[in-house]
């Protein structure tokens, strides 16, 4: 089975920097993905991990330990517009479909 | 814009109905997910399409079935439709990648 944990909200602060964290336990592991989901609409993809080590893409960076079943992702210089909720997923090893945690509602305040 | 269109975007049905709902994936993309996402909770997996045979299926009973046709459209049908059902239905198309591409969804409202 699989199990995904992650804050359920934070608050952080514009143009402050927010590090969001994913502990999993899974059966398999075949790669972890981060979503971002604003109220309302579908998730969009933001990043993809699957060897240890930190990714990078603007403002957003994704880290993963596998031996460690963790992930974070970090924000820098938040901006309003980042509030939303953050979507930790786990890819099954021989599956192909994700499986999501409750996912991490970010409030960012002036 | 993913690519992905679901209909309808919202619907309201009372217990015991049956519903379809429809997505039509991105071109090319021969395989498709169908997620789950009740309010303040994560997607979770229903089942996976895979040129037109289900490839997978999560812990939902089987009034929840699918199809999908050779165009990769797909649809999916809940039958005697329960309180709890209420909820977002969530389509994707998967990419080569492995990226999932998210449709806007399907709000069902069960009363």
């Amino acid at each position: 089975g699989q199990n995904i944990d992650q804050p359920t909200e934070m608050t952080a602060t514009e143009g402050a920097i927010v590090q969001i964290n994913c502990t999993y336990q899974t059966s398999g592991f075949n790669g972890l993905f981060w979503y971002q989901q604003h109220a309302g609409e579908a998730p969009t993809f933001l990043s993809y991990n699957v060897l240890d080590g930190l990714e990078e893409k603007g403002r957003f960076s994704s880290f993963l330990s596998r031996s460690k079943g963790y992930s974070y992702l970090l924000l820098k210089e938040l901006q309003m517009k980042d509030s939303a909720s953050y979507l930790c997923a786990v890819r099954d090893s021989g599956a192909n479909n994700l499986f999501f945690g409750t996912g991490t509602r970010l409030t960012v305040i002036p | 814009e993913t690519g992905v269109t679901q209909s309808p975007t919202h619907l309201i049905k009372t217990r015991g109905q049956q519903v379809t709902l429809r997505c039509s994936s991105q071109s090319g993309h021969n395989t498709v997910s169908w997620y789950q996402q009740a309010l303040g909770q994560g997607p979770q997996f229903i089942f996976q399409y895979y040129r037109e045979e289900e490839n997978g299926r999560g812990n939902f009973p089987p009034r929840f079935s699918g199809l999908q046709f050779p165009n990769y459209s797909s649809e999916l049908n809940v039958n005697a439709l329960e309180l709890d059902d209420s909820a977002l239905y969530l389509c994707a198309s998967h990419a080569n990648t492995g990226e999932l591409f998210f449709g806007e969804g399907s709000r069902l409202t069960v009363l």
